[in-house]
């Protein structure tokens, strides 16, 4: 299987404890993207990766979450001293050019108690 | 403003039937594209189809088609006979600008149930 894969599926943790989600993209894919998505919403945009680079960051990402793509492979999503309110589902996402779409993993369900 | 409008909550169809699914945008940006996505109760988004802001002809990618009325800011997704496994939530979405700028904005969603 060649696409978006994601880990773990599902995450519990108390709250103030640190989690780290991985992804790893479609393997000729340049960008990777981190979303969040919460109960009856759509997934909302956190942050994106060209290569290595981090490109943009939205404002939904507080000085708690980090975000890493170190070889311009695989990256990390890190949430530190987690709160209730971030609990969700954690979605990535790569592309390729030409047309650029988004091409989604499993998901990383969060549940901060 | 809100980016992309889903109006309906939720629909039924029921099976081998047409269904369309609302979706407007608003974007002040000459090129931008619309992405329909399907999301079960498994969690995973799966890309049905694309439209881009200056693409001349609907987009078709097998049962589903693109109902894009651009004057409108419209982009309704039409799935036709309807099969027990389109039960999920469908998003629209939509990239503005060029595709060098990838940020996507997400409806709220549609749930569809197909009704044997």
């Amino acid at each position: 299987d060649t696409g978006v894969s994601q880990n773990p599926r599902h995450k519990i943790t108390k709250r103030g404890q640190n989690v780290t989600f991985r992804c790893d993209p479609i393997s000729e894919h340049n960008r990777l993207y981190w979303y969040r998505q919460t109960l009856g919403q759509g997934p909302e945009f956190l942050t994106y990766f060209q290569n290595e680079a981090q490109l943009e960051k939205s404002r939904l990402l507080s000085d708690r979450f980090s975000a890493e793509r170190p070889k311009g492979s695989f990256s990390t999503l890190e949430i530190q001293r987690t709160e209730q309110g971030d609990s969700a589902m954690y979605l990535c996402a790569s592309s390729s050019l030409p047309r650029e779409t988004q091409y989604f993993g499993p998901g990383t369900r969060l549940l901060v108690l | 403003a809100q980016k992309i409008t889903q109006t309906q909550p939720g629909m039924f169809v029921q099976e081998k039937e047409a269904v369309t699914l609302d979706c407007t945008y608003d974007t002040s940006d000459p090129s931008y594209g619309l992405f329909w996505y399907k999301q079960p109760s498994s969690g995973e988004m799966i890309f049905l189809i694309y439209q881009g802001s200056y693409d001349q002809q609907n987009a078709t990618e097998g049962r589903y088609s693109l109902n894009f009325q651009k004057a409108r800011k419209s982009a309704n997704l039409v799935i036709s006979a309807s099969q027990l496994g389109d039960s999920a939530m469908y998003f629209c979405a939509m990239r503005e600008g060029l595709e060098g700028y990838q940020k996507v904005t997400f409806g709220i969603g549609t749930k569809l149930q197909v009704i044997p």
